[in-house]
């Protein structure tokens, strides 16, 4: 069974970089053709994807994080990270890594990223 | 982007209702969208792929129709463990993108 699990700084004063990792177990990062996204959610708010990265390090990026986002693999370690450049309030949210090509069929449980000074 | 609106968003039901959520796509999508579920303080859990398709150990309660534009996610007999919201997500074009979601409640 694949398990995703985010770790990171729960706190980020603004202006700085949000950075993130979620290392994947039950199954090899660099199996099936998979791609590993982001999604973010603010409080009581719906889905936004971020972006993507495959094993081999291509990525999509969603247009309107696109200059302030990096998404970086390490398939010997089973990870994959997230960076987000000069945070502001409106980055909080819970951040989510997922597995999948379309469809996301496997997800971490959340980590809860607040940007305050 | 392909934006996703859904409807309604929110909902009240009565255990055993059938409950309907429809959701447009501003372009078409032909049959690449999902459904998920997302009960608080938990990741969204897919339900349904490829419009129609029931992943792997969902209960045949929920189902899902369409393509192109328009599409329905339905639950044929609501259960009091399917209060929840709901979005539906695109994946013909990147970005990908989710409807802003149904928020069903019991009645």
């Amino acid at each position: 069974q694949v398990q995703l699990q985010e770790s990171g700084p729960g706190l980020v004063k603004p202006s700085q970089t949000l950075s993130l990792t979620c290392t994947v177990s039950g199954g090899s990062i660099s199996s099936g053709g998979y791609y590993w996204s982001w999604i973010r959610q603010p409080a009581g708010k719906g889905l936004e994807w971020i972006g993507r990265i495959n094993p081999s390090g291509s990525t999509n990026y969603n247009p309107s994080l696109k200059s302030r986002v990096t998404i970086s693999v390490d398939t010997s370690k089973n990870q994959f990270s997230l960076k987000l450049t000069s945070v502001t309030a409106a980055d909080t949210a819970v951040y989510y890594c997922a597995r999948g090509v379309g469809l996301l069929d496997y997800w971490g449980q959340g980590i809860l990223v607040t940007v305050s000074s | 982007d392909i934006q996703m609106t859904q409807s309604p968003s929110s909902l009240s039901a009565s255990v055993g209702d059938r409950v309907t959520i429809t959701c447009q796509a501003s372009q078409d999508i032909s049959n690449f969208l999902n459904w998920y579920q997302q009960k608080p303080g938990k990741a969204p859990k897919l339900l349904i792929y490829d419009a129609s398709d029931l992943e792997t150990g969902v209960p045949s309660r929920f189902s899902g129709s369409g393509s192109g534009t328009d599409f329905t996610f339905t639950i044929s007999s609501l259960q009091p463990e399917d209060i929840a919201t709901y979005y539906c997500q695109q994946y013909d074009h990147l970005p990908y993108s989710f409807g802003q979601g149904t928020k069903l409640e019991i009645k």
